[in-house]
């Protein structure tokens, strides 16, 4: 089944704890994105990469970092979480062809304490 | 960065109504896509349609673009409960991912 999963689904940490929050894909696309979505705001680009070792931030990167060693796996890094990232986290991907639809994960709801 | 801002923020319906949310967007576009979100889901890919189309339908969505106006709009019609979600557009110009706007919340009662 073509999908993007997402681990952990839920984390409750603490402040300046770092977490890794995982995303695979096994459709072999290129393009993949964090997104987080915050209640009023709508969903947020963080960092997008159009291929392995090709990151490029996106509207809202402080405060975490990403890494595109695979093609499959695209991490969301929290070197240092802070309260105001907690949030609902979205992993996406999609072929190269720009038209096409993206693919999202079940999400990751993280709270930083 | 360009967002598509959707309209209206809620919209709250009775079973077997149309519903109508608008989306926005401020440049130019290479295609916009509608997304739904059931509560607390990932989002799921509805229709997209592209910079030179303007209209577009799939089973009971109609949707629409007006480059010109720089504004899309989803129409669901005959609505059922099960249509109650978020419902999201995504602007796709000269950036490869699209962005996001802030979605219209649809209810629609029983």
């Amino acid at each position: 089944e073509a999908q993007v999963t997402q681990n952990p689904r839920y984390l409750i940490t603490v402040t300046g704890k770092k977490l890794t929050v995982t995303c695979s894909q096994n459709m072999n696309h290129e393009y993949m994105s964090w997104y987080r979505q915050d209640p009023g705001l709508g969903l947020r680009q963080i960092y997008y990469s159009m291929n392995v070792e090709v990151t490029d931030k996106g509207d809202v990167p402080e405060g975490y970092k990403v890494s595109r060693k695979e093609k499959r796996n695209f991490p969301l890094i929290l070197e240092s979480p802070s309260p105001n990232q907690t949030s609902l986290y979205f992993c996406a991907s999609r072929s190269g062809e720009r038209r096409n639809e993206q693919f999202f994960g079940p999400g990751t709801r993280l709270t930083v304490l | 960065s360009q967002q598509g801002e959707e309209d209206p923020q809620a919209l709250s319906i009775q079973e077997g109504e149309n519903a109508t949310m608008n989306c926005s967007y401020k440049t130019s576009i290479n295609n916009l896509q509608w997304y739904r979100q059931n509560s607390g889901r990932g989002l799921v890919h509805l229709i997209l349609i592209r910079s030179n189309e303007r209209e577009k339908h799939s089973g009971r969505l109609r949707v629409t673009l007006d480059t010109s106006k720089k504004s899309s709009s989803l129409l669901i019609t005959a609505s059922r409960a099960a249509d109650t979600a978020s419902y999201f557009c995504a602007t796709d110009g000269g950036s490869y991912i699209p962005t996001f706007g802030r979605g219209t919340s649809l209810i629609v009662h029983p």
